[in-house]
């Protein structure tokens, strides 16, 4: 089955102490990308992949920092978390061919206090 | 600022009345999809279109692509309360690979 897989679905966390946000896929997909959703503004992109080893900046990649050293994998990390970063994530990947459906993870709930 | 623009933001009927919503955009895009959300989900598929001019139905629901591939519209006949949710359109850019999302249209549809 096509999956998507996020972790922690909840996470209730302090200022400033570093956490990672994990992302995998089973499709051998190349694309992968993190959104964030919040009220009134919808999906924004963090950051996007298209490969291994190939990152690159999305509209809101302020305090967060990506990694791709495998195809299925796709961790977010906040090195230092602010109250600001308290929103609904999403991991998504895709086969990056025209028409093939986007993917979604079930979201990650998380808050910073 | 969104490369895809969707309007209107909200949009509250009644079971049985018409309702259309709109994606526009001034790039262009190799194809374009629509999803629905439910509130603390994931966004699920619902269409995707990929030619210019391309018209899909899925039941009630009919989705248009713009000729010019800048543009999507999503129209319920007879809306039913089960069509409530949050309506997103996606797409990748034509020249790159990067996903853009509509900020969403909140549909109501009251019993």
């Amino acid at each position: 089955e096509a999956q998507v897989t996020q972790n922690p679905r909840y996470l209730i966390t302090v200022t400033g102490k570093k956490l990672t946000v994990t992302c995998s896929q089973n499709m051998n997909h190349e694309y992968m990308s993190w959104y964030r959703q919040d009220p009134g503004l919808g999906l924004r992109q963090i950051y996007y992949s298209m490969n291994v080893e190939v990152t690159d900046k999305g509209d809101v990649p302020e305090g967060y920092k990506v990694s791709r050293k495998e195809k299925r994998n796709f961790p977010l990390i906040l090195e230092s978390p602010s109250p600001n970063q308290t929103s609904l994530y999403f991991c998504a990947s895709w086969s990056g061919m025209t028409g093939n459906t986007i993917y979604f993870g079930e979201g990650s709930w998380l808050t910073v206090v | 600022t969104q490369l895809l623009e969707q309007s209107p933001q909200f949009l509250s009927i009644q079971e049985g009345e018409n309702l259309t919503v709109y994606c526009n955009s001034s790039s262009v895009f190799s194809s374009l999809q629509w999803y629905r959300q439910e509130p603390g989900e994931g966004p699920v598929l619902l269409v995707t279109v990929v030619t210019g001019g391309e018209v899909k139905k899925l039941k009630r629901l009919t989705f248009q692509f713009g000729d010019a591939r800048k543009d999507s519209s999503l129209h319920i006949t007879a809306a039913q309360p089960g069509d409530t949710g949050l309506y997103l359109c996606a797409g990748p850019h034509f020249n790159d690979y990067k996903l853009s999302f509509g900020a969403g249209t909140t549909v109501t549809v009251r019993a």
